[in-house]
C-alpha cells in the first residue's frame, strides 16, 4: 500500500459545485496532515491545516478520520482560481520534518 | 510572494557541468529541505537539514551534495549529472520538528527548473 493516496482525477466541475477530494495514508502513527495546492509549473502552497475536530477555512472544510486513515477535502461554490492539483500531506512519525506528499488530485473548474 | 527564494529560476547544464542551487529563507524557521519533482510523480524528499545539521538523506546519489552554512541557506551542488536527473528542484523551510512524532508545515521556494542535456 502506498503511504499517500489519492485519486488522481481530473475532476471537471462547473463553477459554483461542491466538490470533495479523498485520500488514504497507511502510517497510523502520522500526526500532522495538510492539504496543499500546486498550480501548473509552481511550486505547492500550504491551503490548510488538518485537526483531528475538523477545520473550515471559507469555502474550504478539512475532515480527518484517524481510525480509517483518511483525510477529505471539499470544496464548496467552486470559482475558476480552484483550479489546481490539491496535494494530501501526512507526516512520516519518528522522522524530524517529513513529509509523505501524495501524487495529487487535479480540479480543473470551467466557466 | 513566498518567503522562501531560489535561484536560477531555469538551468541547463551538460553531464560534465558543474553548477550550484541556491536557497535562502526569510521565515525565521531553522529546517530546511530539499526536494524532486518529476513529471508525474510525488515531490520526493531529498534532503533534510535541522539546526544546520544534515538529519535526513533519503539515498541520494552523491553528484547531488547539499551545503548549509547558516539556517537561512542552502545550496544544492551539482556534478556528473544524467538526463534522468532533469527535474524540478523545490527548497523548503520549515520550524525544528522536535520529537519527530508531528511536523510543522513546510514552505517552498519557487523551484529551479533543471535540463540536463
Amino acid at each position: 500500500r502506498k503511504e499517500v493516496e489519492q485519486d488522481p482525477g481530473p475532476f471537471n466541475v462547473p463553477e459554483g459545485a461542491t466538490v470533495a477530494f479523498n485520500c488514504t495514508y497507511s502510517n497510523s502513527a502520522s500526526q500532522s496532515f495538510f492539504w496543499y495546492r500546486q498550480d501548473c509549473r509552481k511550486e505547492p502552497k500550504l491551503l490548510m491545516s488538518v485537526y483531528s475536530s475538523g477545520n473550515e477555512d471559507g469555502r474550504f472544510t478539512a475532515q480527518l478520520n484517524r481510525a480509517s486513515q483518511y483525510i477529505s477535502l471539499l470544496i464548496r461554490d467552486s470559482k475558476l482560481s480552484d483550479s489546481a492539483t490539491y496535494l494530501c500531506v501526512v507526516n512520516r512519525r519518528g522522522s524530524q520534518g517529513n513529509l509523505i506528499f501524495g501524487k495529487g488530485t487535479k480540479l480543473s473548474v470551467k466557466p | 510572494e513566498t518567503g522562501v527564494t531560489q535561484t536560477p529560476r531555469h538551468l541547463v547544464m551538460g553531464m560534465t557541468n558543474k553548477k550550484s542551487l541556491k536557497c535562502e529563507q526569510h521565515l525565521g524557521h531553522n529546517a530546511m529541505y530539499w526536494y524532486k519533482q518529476s513529471a508525474k510523480k510525488p515531490l520526493e524528499l531529498m534532503f533534510v537539514y535541522s539546526l544546520e545539521e544534515r538529519v535526513e538523506n533519503n539515498s541520494v546519489p552523491s553528484r547531488f551534495s547539499p551545503e548549509c552554512p547558516n539556517s537561512s541557506h542552502l545550496f544544492l551542488h551539482l556534478h556528473t549529472l544524467q538526463p534522468e536527473d532533469s527535474a524540478l528542484y523545490l527548497c523548503a523551510s520549515s520550524q525544528d520538528g522536535t520529537s519527530g512524532s508531528f511536523a510543522y508545515e513546510q514552505y517552498f521556494g519557487p523551484g529551479t527548473r533543471l535540463t540536463v542535456t
